[in-house]
């Protein structure tokens, strides 16, 4: 069974320094990994897809990287804004679409 | 695009009764819907996958008669939770994967639900 781990639960930065936020999974048999924003009771936007045959994606400020091997996957923020708190999840794709969710990073962007 | 709805937003009910929560894919034909609880401080847990037509498919330790879903569309789904319990207060979000979304599932806003 598939598990993903995100490290840290919690993190505080001050504004426009640049972060990393730690995803890992048990099975490196994904078919995609996907990063995730979660703003307080609401659902989730996305942010970042990495098919399996990828190694990284970037969308603005953010870059995702894969390392199926090792069961790696970073998400860096560059230049962090207040706007950019939320709480960020990642998750493995299964080849039936199922997605396997970590328990996610809570950010916090100090002004 | 690729827009998802879910109504209610928030419910509260009173432990023993019914509550149905649907999920709309806005501006796509979603194929496949899929359902999540969330506790506070816990990860999405996937409770079952529906596709459009045939019955859903539940997790392991998800009980089927207990939360009903029908997708008996291709742009609506719904989720009845029965005889709801002071427990199965959560936060219940769908998404959705249409043909033309590859591998994109869209998510809805989610449905916080309290049972007294």
């Amino acid at each position: 069974k598939q598990e993903v781990t995100q490290i840290p639960a919690a993190l505080s930065v001050p504004e426009g320094e640049n972060l990393v936020l730690n995803c890992s999974f048990t099975d490196s048999a994904i078919y995609n990994l996907q990063w995730f924003r979660q703003d307080p009771g609401k659902g989730l936007t996305s942010l970042l897809l990495i098919q399996s045959s990828q190694r990284e994606q970037t969308s603005g400020r953010l870059n995702a990287s894969l390392d199926k091997s090792s069961g790696r996957s970073t998400l860096y923020i560059a230049a962090s804004q207040p706007g950019d708190s939320a709480t960020y999840l990642c998750a493995s794709g299964a080849g039936s679409y199922q997605l396997t969710f970590g328990k996610g990073t809570k950010l916090s962007v100090i002004p | 695009g690729a827009v998802v709805s879910q109504h209610p937003s928030w419910v509260i009910c009173k432990s023993g009764t019914s509550v149905k929560i649907e999920c709309r894919s806005l501006d796509f034909q979603a194929t496949t819907m899929f359902w999540y609880r969330q506790f506070p401080k816990q990860s999405l847990m996937l409770m079952a996958t529906s596709n459009e037509g045939s019955k859903a498919t539940y997790e392991q330790g998800v009980e089927k008669d207990k939360f009903l879903i029908n997708h008996a569309s291709l742009t609506l789904s719904t989720l009845t939770v029965t005889s709801a319990h002071p427990e199965d207060s959560s936060f219940y979000i769908c998404s959705a994967r249409g043909v033309s979304t590859t591998d994109t599932q869209y998510f809805g806003p989610g449905t916080r639900l309290t049972v007294l």
